[in-house]
């Protein structure tokens, strides 16, 4: 069984900028979460997908956007970046609601992403 | 607004001891409320969780108290060993998503 893994793991971009990150999900998790976590914070909920579409959205503005597909793999956009947007990006993959460990979210190790 | 909180941002434990470490949450419809525990490059990992329901379960090594008078939950560590030495999240889950806290880094003291 593999883990959620990530790509890239580390990255530099600049103001203005766009950068797309990629997550692959646990074997048989059809649910995927991505938060920011920036240094020496907890990670903050940036969104959630499920059956390829946005299920919940946390406080950030829409230039972060995502994909899911139909593999459960899925990407984060973010467009236009901002030197605040330098932080570590965590993808996590679950099961739907209502099923027996809905709650337990596996991480992958991250994007981190610096923005100059 | 939600908000997870942790009392103590850091966390000294002669190795062998028990570790207590501590958080408030203030989201009373919160579900279900999970610590997790980082080490450093790596994403977040699963310790243990409890369901609102409960105040209290254990895993191995691992306790969690949930106290919902007071929306205090704690996780306590036994025998606490080298490789424990990490930076421990509370979250609380409401809805699709996970409030964390700052955090607690551990340290052990060999």
């Amino acid at each position: 069984e593999t883990g959620v893994t990530q790509s890239p793991t580390h990255l530099i971009k600049t103001r203005g900028q766009q950068v797309t990150l990629r997550c692959s999900s646990q074997s048989g998790h059809n649910t995927v979460s991505w938060y920011q976590q920036a240094l020496g914070q907890g990670p903050q909920f940036i969104f959630q997908y499920y059956r390829e579409e946005e299920n919940g959205r946390g406080n950030f503005p829409p230039r972060f956007s995502g994909l899911q597909f139909p593999n459960y793999s899925s990407e984060l956009n973010v467009n236009a970046l901002e030197l605040d947007d330098s932080a570590l990006y965590l993808c996590a993959s679950s099961t739907d609601r209502g099923r027996v460990g809905a709650n337990v979210l596996t991480f992958g190790a991250g994007s981190r992403l610096t923005v100059l | 607004g939600e908000s997870v909180g942790l009392h103590l941002p850091t966390l000294s434990v002669q190795e062998g001891d028990n570790s207590i470490i501590n958080c408030a949450y203030s989201n009373s419809a919160s579900d279900y409320f999970i610590w997790y525990k980082q080490e450093s490059g790596k994403g977040p990992q699963f310790i243990i969780d409890i369901r609102s329901n409960m105040d209290k379960r254990q895993g191995q090594r691992v306790t969690v108290l949930l106290n919902k008078t007071v929306k205090h939950l704690s996780l306590q560590i036994a025998a606490t060993q080298p490789g424990d030495s990490a930076v421990y999240f509370c979250a609380e889950r409401w809805t699709e998503k996970l409030t964390f806290g700052t955090g607690t880094r551990l340290t052990i003291i060999p």
